[in-house]
């Protein structure tokens, strides 16, 4: 299995700290993305990024991607209490078949 | 909304029993997955499927099958329960294979194997 790996595994800031995990992997990809996963619930998708784009955004979170150092970074700015969850990177290899995730990061935002 | 539906959140059954777990899409999704999510290991794909009546193993298929008769519904099987697969699992669809392939997921079903 292709995984990801996320760094740290777990992440504990206060509400309007910004939140930065990364996610580093070793086969050459065709895209990478960010899911969320409140505590027991299944996944939600938060962004792709395509392995000839650098950088992405969508509303308080940006996504960049670095090829030539095979890892990608999830910057959540201005937390809230709300964004407390678990954080996993997916990539869908070159060679792959489906997403293979990383074992995410456990993010906490206190108030 | 799009919407993923697991059958059961919750079940719990005894070592050596067959049980099913269902799952349905409304979305028109050609593609259908299934995950196994166990702490300290991440997500693992168990089973997936492309098409109707198609399947194909993923990492972890040893120990269950799958069932695909109607686009809308994909099917885990595990023909004789043991507690090694007491575990979360997750099913999953998408659109399009491969470079647009965002996954959509249920909500979950955990299962605990006496």
């Amino acid at each position: 299995s292709q995984q990801g790996e996320e760094d740290p595994q777990a992440l504990s800031i206060q509400e309007g700290e910004n939140a930065t995990m990364n996610c580093s992997y070793k086969t050459s990809i065709n895209n990478l993305q960010w899911y969320r996963q409140n505590s027991g619930r299944g996944l939600v998708h938060l962004i792709l990024i395509r392995s000839n784009e650098r950088e992405k955004h969508s509303g308080r979170l940006r996504v960049t991607l670095d090829t030539s150092k095979k890892s990608s970074s999830l910057l959540i700015t201005a937390s809230r209490a709300a964004d407390t969850a678990s954080y996993f990177c997916a990539i869908y290899s070159n060679s792959g078949y489906a997403l293979n995730f990383g074992k995410g990061t456990s993010l906490l935002v206190t108030p | 909304d799009v919407k993923v539906t697991q059958s059961s959140r919750y079940l719990v059954k005894r070592t050596g029993e067959k049980v099913f777990l269902e799952c349905v899409q409304d979305m028109d999704h050609e593609n259908m997955f299934w995950y196994r999510q166990d702490p300290g290991l991440g997500l693992r794909l168990i089973y997936f499927s492309y098409d109707v009546k198609m399947k194909e193993k993923g990492d972890i298929p040893e120990g269950y099958s799958v069932s695909r008769e109607k686009k809308e519904r994909f099917s885990l099987i595990l023909e004789s329960a043991s507690t090694n697969q007491t575990s979360m699992y997750l099913c999953a669809s998408s659109l399009y294979r491969g470079i647009e392939g965002e996954l959509f997921f249920g909500e979950g079903s955990r299962l605990t194997v006496l």
